[in-house]
């Protein structure tokens, strides 16, 4: 089945020690997500790429880093986790189609959790 | 700025008898409005959406939802509720830049 694997599911991690989440996709879409979600909170949404094009949440702090080296692969990257990051961190993708992104379904991975020590 | 409210913390209903998730939106224009389901330690699974046409949309799971224009509401309903409907449901609207702005959350608890 065509789906959104994200790994690991659980991270440890110590006060400052970088962190990187991965996220894949076989079901082709052009459009990439990262949510935040901290205790059963709403998603809040990271940053996003159509194709390579990065899009940055004004909001989100410049210890978030994205990479998407091809369609498939997308990379959180946590440059210095500090308490307030502990979250279940979510990956979405969607198509870019006729009324664009936003109408479309979203597609979420399971997620993955972090817990910063 | 397009938003969603979602008024209860917590709905609980007992199984069998129907259930009602609330949901009101406030846009500019046509909205598009959708539902989304997460179980524990899972991500969002997708329930439905209005995008137009039919103001009672079918989405999965025996699920539907009414949309409102007059009281700018897209309340989510299902007849008759089972114990593995408890989860939390997020409504959802498009805003302006073409993303998806969440509610804050619905814990339904379907009691057996």
């Amino acid at each position: 089945d065509a789906m959104v694997i994200q790994n690991p599911r659980y991270q440890v991690t110590q006060f400052g020690k970088p962190v990187t989440l991965s996220c894949s996709q076989t079901l082709n879409h052009n459009v990439m997500y990262w949510y935040q979600q901290k205790s059963s909170q709403a998603p809040k949404l990271l940053f996003h790429y159509y194709d390579k094009d990065f899009n940055n949440e004004a909001d989100t702090p410049d210890n978030f880093q994205s990479r998407r080296p091809n369609t498939s692969f997308c990379f959180l990257d946590i440059r210095s986790p500090g308490l307030g990051d502990a979250a279940m961190y979510l990956c979405a993708t969607s198509e870019w189609g006729t009324g664009g992104a936003g109408a479309n379904v979203l597609t979420f991975g399971a997620g993955s959790r972090l817990t910063v020590l | 700025a397009q938003s969603v409210a979602q008024p209860e913390d917590q709905v609980n209903v007992a199984e069998g008898n129907p259930l009602t998730v609330k949901c009101t939106y406030s846009v500019s224009g046509n909205p598009y409005l959708f539902w989304y389901v997460q179980y524990p330690n899972r991500g969002l699974q997708f329930l439905l959406k209005y995008i137009t046409g039919d103001n009672l949309v079918k989405g999965s799971y025996g699920f539907e939802a009414e949309f409102n224009k007059s009281q700018t509401s897209f309340h989510l309903k299902k007849p008759s509720a089972l114990v593995s409907d408890s989860a939390l449901y997020f409504c959802a609207v498009r805003d302006l830049t073409d993303k998806l702005i969440f509610g804050t959350g619905t814990r339904l608890q379907v009691f057996p």
